[in-house]
């Protein structure tokens, strides 16, 4: 499968600060990257979609002045929460994909607590 | 938008036995089922996934099956480990041929116990 690393592992930090989450795809170019999140027990819920190059389409009800997802090379995506607070805290998760390929990978994942 | 349901959320199986996870969706649209496992702090790992021009597909003890008529698709895991033990995420798109949209399934405990 393919090879997707996330930095920093785990984070913590204070309320009001800003969290710069890395992405990287190691083995292919990552036309698309999928932001994914999870809380506690609970499911995947897509955040927000990139492509290279241009501004990431948010889903419903994920602000995208919170969120700031930055896609400018084909193996590199950062995802930052701005001013987070406590119900930020959650697993987030990246999945890149390229044209021509239907498999899904995931990236390890990055645990957040805000407190 | 597609939504995909999962049963059961719990399941404990001792070793050796059958496990089988179900989910149903209610999309036409969707073509595209993958079943992930998830150990606790990690990110999802693909198992195995199934097109909508296949009804099955096996990978060593692993099996999903789909029903397209019927909107549902399913995972069995034969002789079970302990190792087995996660959780497991079905999910479902559409191919869109550069990177699926996956709507995920609520997840299943699954236990194997010695």
């Amino acid at each position: 499968g393919a090879v997707v690393s996330q930095h920093p592992s785990r984070v913590i930090c204070k309320s009001g600060t800003s969290v710069k989450i890395e992405c990287r795809s190691l083995d292919f170019q990552a036309t698309t990257m999928f932001w994914y999140r999870q809380f506690p027990k609970q499911s995947l819920m897509l955040m927000a979609t990139s492509n290279e190059g241009s501004k990431a389409t948010y889903e419903q009800g994920v602000e995208k002045d919170k969120f700031l997802i930055n896609h400018a090379s084909l193996t590199l995506s950062t995802l930052t929460v701005t001013s987070a607070h406590p119900e930020d805290s959650s697993f987030y998760i990246c999945s890149p994909a390229s044209g021509g390929t239907d498999t899904q990978y995931f990236g390890p994942g990055t645990r957040l607590t805000v407190l | 938008g597609e939504n995909v349901e999962q049963h059961p959320s719990t399941l404990s199986v001792q070793e050796g036995d059958s496990a089988v996870i179900k989910c149903t969706y209610s999309d036409s649209a969707s073509n595209y089922f993958p079943w992930y496992k998830q150990e606790l702090g990690k990110g999802p790992q693909l198992i195995i996934d199934i097109r909508s021009n296949v009804g099955e597909k096996k990978d060593q003890r692993i099996a999903v099956t789909l029903n397209k008529t019927a909107k549902h698709f399913s995972l069995h895991i034969t002789e079970t480990q302990p190792e087995d033990s996660a959780v497991y995420f079905c999910a479902a798109s559409p191919l869109t041929g550069g990177g699926n949209k996956l709507t995920f399934g609520t997840g299943t405990q699954l236990k194997v116990e010695l």
